[in-house]
């Protein structure tokens, strides 16, 4: 039982580059989230998915893609990275309301 | 808007008892949680409050009282371990809504 598994767990891009990062979890949530990371400035929601299909935009989805295709699939984009997008990126599941979130291991990313 | 506040630094002595506040200006929220974070590391699920009061594990403990938008974690008999950042969170319109946390330094 993984869990929740993020893939990379590090990557350096140039700027323009474009790259996915996937979320992968096996504990049949229908939440998913990803995140970013600054100092200083906790967990910032970028795109977010309540199931199949659906998407949403967070508090900074600027720069940023998602699709979820498959339920235990969360995939976030970069078309054309900046590095302003140098962070580190967390996916987080839930189950539902009243329960804990689940974190992946987090991405991360250097954008150069 | 939606903002969970919390302080930045709290420092406290090895062995002794410390409490991190969570102040919110938002409402229908589910309840409150509050997750730790090591440096390096990923958020990891401490403790969950779905009605006023206070909710014991372990050495941990968290309060909630909605009609004062409050919150608080209270660590007791500290370890070096415990230094690590923690986080109130909130569940609102389907959102994961996190304070920016508070980062624990722990004095031998």
């Amino acid at each position: 039982n993984a869990g929740v598994t993020q893939t990379p767990k590090f990557r350096v891009l140039k700027t323009g580059q474009s790259m996915t990062l996937l979320c992968a979890q096996d504990m049949n949530h229908e939440y998913m989230y990803w995140y970013r990371q600054d100092p200083g400035m906790g967990l910032r929601l970028i795109h977010y998915s309540v199931g199949e299909g659906t998407t949403a935009k967070g508090e900074v989805p600027d720069g940023y893609n998602v699709s979820r295709l498959k339920k235990q699939n969360f995939l976030l984009g970069l078309e054309s990275a900046a590095p302003s997008q140098t962070s580190v990126y967390f996916c987080a599941t839930l189950m539902d309301a009243n329960t804990e979130a689940f974190f992946g291991q987090g991405t991360r990313l250097t954008v150069v | 808007g939606q903002s969970l506040e919390q302080p930045s630094e709290v420092t406290a002595v090895e062995g002794a008892i410390v409490q991190i506040n969570c102040t919110y200006q938002t409402s229908g929220f589910y309840g409150l949680s509050w997750y730790q974070q090591h440096d390096g590391g990923a958020p990891t699920f401490l403790s969950y409050n779905a009605l006023d009061g206070l909710e014991e594990t372990g050495r941990f403990s968290s309060f909630l009282s909605r009609s004062d938008s409050y919150g608080y974690l209270l660590l007791q008999e500290l370890q070096m371990k415990d230094s690590a950042s923690y986080f109130c969170a909130v569940l609102r319109d389907d959102k994961i809504i996190f304070g920016k946390g508070t980062r624990l330094h722990i004095l031998p």
